[in-house]
Order: structure tokens, then sequence, then C-alpha cells
């Protein structure tokens, strides 16, 4: 149960747009297409923002997009804001029926 | 509304023991799986276990499996997670969430409970 591998940091400037990588095995990202992403303010809970690789859950902002390939997951954020950054988590299901998350991306909006 | 409310954390020894509860409002508590995941200080988050809606199905992070007991009772739309034998790397903030409306992912989470263990 290794976590995900992410970049431990992004950055870019308002209204550009970014991705995070997150890249893991054939037995949790590449083996279904259960791939989750959370964002996380400090001191607050996660937050889910994107469920089964691309799909948004009600009240997500559509600047939010996940997409797969391979055992390689990539959420990309759109238009970026200055309420955008904050930490984000990959996660995914695993042929094991356990869960694994990522390392963790710090976003920073310059 | 969906809420859910975690209790019981504190300060406990190493080799000790702790019950972590989390009350569930808002939703039909039976009828979805339920989660704990933790992130000790400055950290990321780990998966630490699910329960299936009927109580039947756990699953364990490997890093508490043995240690850790996952579960729930229906009847008073609480989760709990008994946690023996803890280390000092088991401290966190533990999460409950729920896989409400959502199949694999954990789209509801509680505000955690901070778990210290330590001498």
């Amino acid at each position: 149960q290794s976590a995900l591998t992410q970049p431990a940091s992004v950055s870019g400037s308002p209204g550009q747009s970014i991705t995070i990588s997150c890249t893991g095995t054939s037995s949790d990202v590449g083996g279904y297409n259960y791939v989750s992403w959370y964002q996380q303010h400090p001191g607050k809970a996660p937050k889910l923002m994107i469920y089964d690789v691309s799909d948004r859950p009600s009240g997500v902002s559509i600047r939010f997009s996940g997409s797969k390939s391979g055992n390689t997951a990539s959420l990309t954020i759109s238009g970026l804001q200055a309420e955008d950054e904050a930490d984000y988590y990959c996660s995914s299901f695993t042929t094991s029926s356990t869960y694994v998350f990522g390392t963790g991306t710090k976003v920073t909006v310059l | 509304e969906v809420l859910l409310v975690e209790s019981g954390g504190g300060l406990a020894q190493p080799g000790g023991s702790l019950r972590l509860s989390c009350a569930a409002s808002g939703f039909t508590f039976s009828s979805y799986a339920m989660g704990w995941v933790r992130q000790a200080p400055g950290k990321g988050l780990e998966w630490v276990s699910i329960i299936s809606n009927s109580g039947s199905s756990t699953y364990y992070a490997d890093s508490v499996k043995g240690r850790f007991t996952i579960s729930r009772d229906n009847s008073r739309n609480t989760l709990y997670l008994q946690m023996n034998s803890l280390r000092a790397e088991d401290t966190a903030v533990y999460y409950c969430a729920s896989r409400y409306a959502v199949n694999k992912a954990f789209d509801y989470w509680g505000q955690g409970t901070l778990v210290t263990v330590s001498s």
C-alpha cells in the first residue's frame, strides 16, 4: 500500500491552468476508474472535487476536471483563482478493496 | 443536510487504547459504507479503514491491521474505531467519511478528532 506519487508543489498565476499528476500502479490507479481528488484548505476537512476519474460532485466548479491514462491520473484546474490555493490529494480504490491516497500537492496562486 | 461529528480523541499512552465515535445525521446511515481517514500533523492523508453498510465487510490499511477495529451501530447512526496497541505514529487527526452519493469515494467528511499518543 504505497502512497500514490504526486508533485510536492504546483503554482500558477490567476487565470492560468495547472495540472497535477498522480501516479500509481496497475493495482490501484490503472486497475479501476475509481480515482478521486480532494481539496484541503489549512485546518479544514478534505472536500471531494472529482470522483470516478472525471465526475464532479454537485456544487464543484466546472473549472476542475480529471482524466486518466494508464497508471497516471491528472487533475486540471482552469482559470486559476485565489481560493484554489490549497493542498490537493488524489486517491484510488485498489484491487484489494482498500484505498490509497497520494502524497499531496500544494497549489500556490502567484 | 449530511452531518458527521467525531468524538473520543485525546491523549493516550503508547500501548494504550482509545475508541473514536462518529455520529451521523441527515441521511439513511444504514444504507452507506463509512470509513476513517487520518492525517498526522503536517503530513498527508492516510486511509485507515472502511466498513460496508451492513457491517459485514471491513477492510484495513496494513499500518493498523490487527490493532484497530472498525464497527457501526446502525440503530444509533454511529460509526466507531477501536484503537488498541497505540503507537506514537498513530498520532493524527482522525476523520470519519461517508460514501454517500458516490460509489468509491468519500463525499462527506467530519471535522476530525485529534489523537495524540505520547507518554
